[in-house]
């Protein structure tokens, strides 16, 4: 129940093609859902975070659709760029304070031009 | 504004060595700080969080442990270094649910174990 479910593992699109990721969640405590950019050798950047009571948050070519029905939320990237190209991350925080986020396995992004 | 540094930036050490890695974090209080792995191409693995001084919470028994002697000073360490502790060590902070879910990562620690 604490797993976020992230799918695909990898993913290769081409410049300017839409990059669709998805996470699945099964605990319905889970009130906050991020995503995180990673290039190599780098630490995760916080991209781009949405909140269950909205179904849609952009921030530019960056979108977190959420379903909370069906416990699922993903990330759209418009218009990808080679500069896309790195690991994804979906998370998910339950209610309880001090408790840590639970990360999806990642999605490496290939964007080739 | 919040930064978060980790050193050092890359190390190698022996097997059977003692480990000693430093986060700190400058621009806020009392954050709730976090250790994680990530082995090479892999997934991020949850090793410590703490919610204050001396208040430490262990997600995987292993040869690690972590101490919070400060605020802001997050430290992880081993006494005898194993291969498969091989990885790539990130520190990160939240302000907590009063101040935020926001979670910050560092610039992490490349740690080979040879």
């Amino acid at each position: 129940q604490q797993q976020v479910k992230q799918s695909p593992q990898s993913l290769i699109v081409q410049k300017g093609g839409i990059s669709i990721i998805n996470c699945a969640y099964e605990n319905t405590a889970f009130d906050y859902f991020p995503w995180y950019q990673q290039f190599p050798g780098k630490g995760p950047a916080l991209l781009i975070a949405i909140r269950p009571d909205v179904s849609e948050k952009k921030e530019g070519r960056f979108t977190i659709s959420f379903n909370k029905s069906a416990k699922q939320f993903s990330l759209h990237i418009m218009d990808s760029q080679p500069g896309d190209s790195a690991t994804y991350f979906c998370a998910a925080a339950p209610r309880r304070a001090g408790t840590a986020l639970i990360f999806g396995k990642g999605t490496t992004l290939s964007v080739s031009s | 504004s919040q930064t978060i540094h980790q050193w050092p930036a890359t190390l190698v050490q022996p097997v059977g060595s003692p480990l000693s890695l430093e986060c700190t974090v400058e621009g806020t209080s009392n954050p709730n700080l976090y250790w994680y792995r990530q082995a090479a191409g892999r997934g991020l693995q949850l090793l410590f969080y703490s919610v204050g001084i001396g208040q430490i919470s262990s997600e995987v028994p292993q040869n690690l442990s972590a101490s919070r002697p400060q605020d802001r000073q997050f430290i992880l360490s081993s006494k005898k270094l194993l291969l498969s502790d091989s990885g790539f060590y990130l520190c990160a902070w939240t302000g907590g649910r009063q101040r935020g879910l926001e979670q910050y990562f560092g610039p992490g620690t490349r740690l080979t174990v040879t």
